[in-house]
């Protein structure tokens, strides 16, 4: 099995709003990625949890915080957006421990986040 | 110079021919090498992984590393409509860890 999944798949907010993006494996993979894709651009990495433990974060704004409760979860809380935050968010696992992008990594669908 | 760079096209290819995907990286170092099939509005599907030079093949697609030359390709063979996607080049490279960097994508378009 070879799922990610995530919730919700469209999310449209407010700048003022605080909404969560939720993903969720069950591969027993140690490492979680939060990317940001906008239209016709490559995923851009955001954090990675390695072990549950926030091992990269790419300079992103403090209104994205991440947060790994387990091993299977995942969480981004955002807080006071602004439109051009608006993107696909994508969720993705991999086996590799230290999140180093030595394995590959199998993505979820995706949250497609509106900021208004 | 990119650390990941694909053409970014759109290639077009006829039924049933031949595609040929090109990806170049700027890290000598870098291990790991995948590509990804995204279909518009849909996330990344992994299609095929290869850490060695030389070519590995999985039904229809072949990929192939030459790491002298920090190239690497997608071959598909038999192209169908349904193979009408961007394919997205992955690497990991070391920018003060390692990590995976994406290519821009190549735009294919199978013609029926």
């Amino acid at each position: 099995d070879t799922e990610v999944t995530q919730t919700p798949k469209h999310l449209v907010m407010g700048m003022t709003n605080k909404k969560s993006l939720k993903c969720e494996q069950h591969m027993g993979h140690r490492a979680m990625y939060w990317y940001k894709q906008k239209a016709k651009k490559p995923p851009e990495l955001m954090f990675v949890y390695s072990y549950e433990k926030l091992s990269i974060n790419e300079s992103v704004p403090s209104r994205f915080s991440p947060e790994c409760p387990n091993s299977s979860l995942l969480n981004l809380h955002l807080h006071a957006l602004q439109p051009e935050d608006s993107a696909l968010y994508l969720c993705a696992s991999s086996q590799d421990p230290q999140g180093r992008g030595t394995y590959e990594q199998y993505f979820g669908p995706g949250t497609r986040l509106t900021v208004t | 110079q990119k650390e990941v760079e694909q053409n970014s096209g759109p290639l077009s290819v006829p039924e049933g021919a031949i595609a040929s995907l090109n990806c170049t990286y700027s890290d000598r170092g870098s291990q790991s090498f995948f590509w990804y099939r995204q279909y518009s509005g849909k996330s990344p599907e992994l299609i095929m992984f290869i850490y060695s030079n030389g070519d590995k093949e999985d039904g229809r697609f072949t990929a192939q590393l030459n790491k002298a030359s920090q190239y690497v390709s997608l071959l598909i063979r038999d192209s169908q409509p349904s193979d009408s996607a961007t394919y997205l080049c992955a690497v990991n490279i070391y920018t003060g860890g390692f990590k995976t960097i994406f290519g821009a994508g190549t735009r294919l378009f199978v013609k029926a």
